[in-house]
């Protein structure tokens, strides 16, 4: 299931600078999308979420950017801080119900 | 602030034997809904629970898998017959609405 994609296994980037994690997705049903972010041995965490018919959504230092024509939604994080670093998911719904999840990206955020 | 809650943490169990994972969701959350994520893979959906129904399932979520609700806080995931397969993290999750799906710690199931 290659529904949800997130192509970037693993990011590194320097405190203070902005981290911009990406995700691709397929199914054009797909209303609502959201980012999580997990430690190891912890449940996912809830970030940031978009509506389809948004196209930027934003909460303090997270902000999340939609392109429907593309099909692609990117996570933005500025200033990143060391406790940022963790695994990514973007996942996605359609009519809400189940979440499908992309493999996640590893955000290494170096002081 | 509320949270999802889940045991036992780790669950240790024989081929063959039934394990039963319990979350306490959100408690004015009416979607609840189980995941897991085997070492190394997706989080994958299993089913979703609505008014005290099934609203939706997976192809993983077969006859061995069954979810209750059997009082007005504890949401529960029965395997009736575990296999090798079944070890993974199992993620409880609960919603107020078709939004944001807030998780639990997770409950390591490992078949031996």
């Amino acid at each position: 299931d290659q529904q949800v994609k997130q192509n970037s296994p693993s990011l590194s980037v320097q405190e203070g600078r902005i981290s911009i994690l990406n995700c691709d997705y397929t199914n054009s049903m797909f209303d609502y999308f959201l980012w999580y972010k997990k430690y190891p041995a912890e449940g996912p965490t809830f970030l940031i979420s978009i509506s389809s018919i948004k196209d930027k959504n934003e909460d303090g230092r997270f902000t999340v950017f939609l392109n429907k024509s593309a099909k692609h939604l990117s996570l933005h994080i500025v200033p990143s801080q060391p406790g940022d670093s963790a695994v990514y998911f973007c996942a996605a719904s359609a009519g809400g119900n189940k979440l499908v999840f992309g493999a996640g990206t590893i955000l290494r955020v170096k002081s | 602030e509320p949270e999802v809650t889940q045991t036992p943490s780790h669950q240790v169990t024989q081929m063959g034997q039934e394990v039963i994972l319990r979350c306490v969701p959100i408690s004015n959350h009416l979607y609840f809904y189980w995941y897991r994520q085997i070492l190394g893979q997706k989080v994958e959906f299993l089913v979703s629970f609505y008014n005290n129904e099934i609203s939706e399932k997976s192809e993983i979520f077969d006859d061995q898998f069954s979810v209750e609700r059997p009082d007005g806080s504890n949401f529960t995931l029965k395997i009736r017959s575990t296999k090798l397969e079944d070890s993974a993290m199992y993620f409880c999750a609960s919603s107020s609405g078709e939004d944001e799906q807030f998780f639990g710690p997770g409950t390591r199931l490992t078949v031996l």
